[in-house]
C-alpha cells in the first residue's frame, strides 16, 4: 500500500459526459501527479500541482482540469468524453516538488481509476 | 528533453534465471531514473532509484540496476527469476529542469516460465 488513495477504482460514462476523479496523496507530501495510461500513448504525464498552485503541464487536453485543495486533495475533472479517452489515470504523490528546485524525491502512485467511456 | 527507451516490450524467463530488462535514457543533464513495477491490475510500484549518489543501485525483491553514463544505460536485472516477478517494468527518468514529472518508456512486460 503507497498510501496514496484513489477513487472511484471504475468509472463507466458515456460520450459527452463530464466526470471527476478524486486523489488523496500521502500523509505529508506537497505533490501530486496525474497520468494517464493507455495502450496506444502508454504512460503520460498529465499535470502537476504542488501545496495548491500549478506547478507543471504535459500532454493534458483542454477539455481536463485539475485543482489542487487545501487538504492536498486533488480532482481531476475530465469533460465532454470522448472513446479515446478511456483509459487508467493514475494519481502520484512526492515530498517534493517546490518551484525552482531540482526534484529529486520519488513519486509514489495510488492504484488508478479505470475510465471507460462508451 | 529527457526520454527513456525501453528495449523489448516483451521478455520471457524461466524460473531461475536472470533477468534482464534494458533501458537506455536521453538527457541534457545528469539524470535521475526510476524503475517502477505494476502488476496486473495495480497502480506502479517503486523498485529503484538513481539519484547520482552510486552507480550500483540495489531495490526492493531482489532487483538492481547500474548507471553506466558511457552508454546512457540503467538495466535492471535479477539474478534468478521467480513466478511473482512476472509483471510489467517501467523505466522513468525525471522531466528536466525545475519539472518533477516522470517520463516513462514503454514499459517491458516479463513472463516467467515455470
Amino acid at each position: 500500500d503507497s498510501g496514496v488513495t484513489q477513487t472511484p477504482k471504475h468509472l463507466i460514462t458515456a460520450t459527452g459526459q463530464r466526470v471527476t476523479l478524486r486523489c488523496s496523496p500521502r500523509s505529508g507530501d506537497l505533490s501530486v501527479y496525474w497520468y494517464q495510461q493507455s495502450l496506444d500513448q502508454g504512460l503520460q504525464f498529465l499535470i502537476q500541482y504542488y501545496n495548491g498552485e500549478e506547478r507543471a503541464k504535459g500532454n493534458i487536453l483542454e477539455r481536463f482540469s485539475a485543482q489542487q485543495f487545501p487538504d492536498l486533495h486533488s480532482e481531476l475533472n475530465l469533460s465532454s468524453l470522448e472513446l479515446g479517452d478511456s483509459a487508467l489515470y493514475f494519481c502520484a504523490s512526492s515530498v517534493g516538488g517546490s518551484p525552482g528546485l531540482v526534484i529529486s524525491s520519488e513519486q509514489y502512485f495510488g492504484p488508478g481509476t479505470r475510465l471507460t467511456v462508451t | 528533453a529527457q526520454s527513456v527507451t525501453q528495449l523489448g516490450s516483451h521478455v520471457s524467463v524461466s524460473e531461475g534465471a536472470l533477468v534482464l530488462l534494458r533501458c537506455n535514457y536521453s538527457s541534457s543533464v545528469p539524470p535521475y531514473l526510476f524503475w517502477y513495477v505494476q502488476y496486473p491490475n495495480q497502480g506502479l510500484q517503486l523498485l529503484l532509484k538513481y539519484t547520482s549518489a552510486a552507480t550500483l543501485v540495489k531495490g526492493i525483491n531482489g532487483f538492481e540496476a547500474e548507471f553506466k553514463k558511457s552508454e546512457t544505460s540503467f538495466h535492471l536485472t535479477k539474478p534468478s527469476a521467480h513466478m511473482s516477478d512476472a509483471a510489467e517494468y517501467f523505466c522513468a527518468v525525471l522531466g528536466g529542469g525545475s519539472q518533477g514529472n516522470l517520463i516513462f518508456g514503454k514499459g517491458t512486460k516479463l513472463s516467467v516460465k515455470p
